[in-house]
């Protein structure tokens, strides 16, 4: 059973598009994250939801619209494509929320691999 | 900013030695995690060592943390080929208000040849 699983898993599509990827996460999570890998494997964190609301927001472009119908899902739309916004994505969740001090481990879906041409 | 700074960039070595890879950080942290990637794969997470720790361990992996010089360092003894991969230090910090996130450096591609 994926832990967290991600959908599509390898997207290309034309510069100015608009386009979702999905995440899913089945451990009773009540947090979850986007993430951005660029080429360098740099790794960025883009959002943080808590229990369906925003609570990091890493001064993303506005183009960039995460959506949580409910917690175990954390969808991510993007308008207007463009050729920076090519990278891997990945979806995360973790049990702790962003106040805990105490932190914790957070597990990573598999990524979407977003190529625009 | 970019907290974790791995060093080195990349680490070759043959199976049965032992791999030591650094992360240095700029500001104060709740906690430090070692996380693995292997090619084309997400992240798994390692190990998370708290600030007021020093040192930790889980099988073949022993990861220590110097708060006062602000870096980490994870040894992982007797490699093995599966061990190939990419490995990330990510700081736990305060990130504005009251919320924590996890900032990762840029990694280190540990080679092991068999």
């Amino acid at each position: 059973d994926t832990a967290v699983s991600q959908t599509p898993k390898y997207l290309v599509t034309q510069m100015g598009n608009d386009k979702s990827i999905k995440c899913e996460q089945n451990l009773g999570h009540d947090t979850m994250y986007w993430y951005k890998q660029d080429s360098k494997k740099f790794l960025k964190i883009m959002f943080s939801y808590n229990n369906k609301e925003l609570i990091i927001n890493e001064t993303v472009p506005n183009r960039f619209s995460p959506k949580s119908p409910d917690k175990a899902h954390l969808n991510l739309h993007i308008n207007s494509l463009e050729l920076g916004d090519s990278a891997v994505y990945f979806c995360a969740s973790s049990q702790a929320d962003p106040g805990d001090r105490e932190g914790d481990t957070q597990y990573f879906g598999p990524g979407t691999r977003l190529t625009v041409l | 900013s970019q907290q974790g700074e791995e060093d080195p960039q990349a680490l070759s070595i043959q199976e049965g030695e032992n791999a030591t890879m650094n992360c240095s950080y700029k500001t104060s942290i709740n906690n430090l995690q070692w996380y693995r990637q292997n090619s084309g794969r997400g992240l798994v997470h390692l190990i998370l060592i708290r600030s007021n720790e020093r040192e930790k361990h889980s099988g073949r992996l022993r990861v220590t943390l110097d708060t006062s010089k602000k870096s980490s360092s994870l040894l992982i003894t007797a490699s093995r080929a599966a061990d190939t991969a990419s490995y990330f230090c990510a700081t736990d910090a305060r990130s504005g208000g009251s919320n924590y996130k996890l900032t990762f450096g840029k990694g280190t591609l540990l080679t092991v040849n068999p």
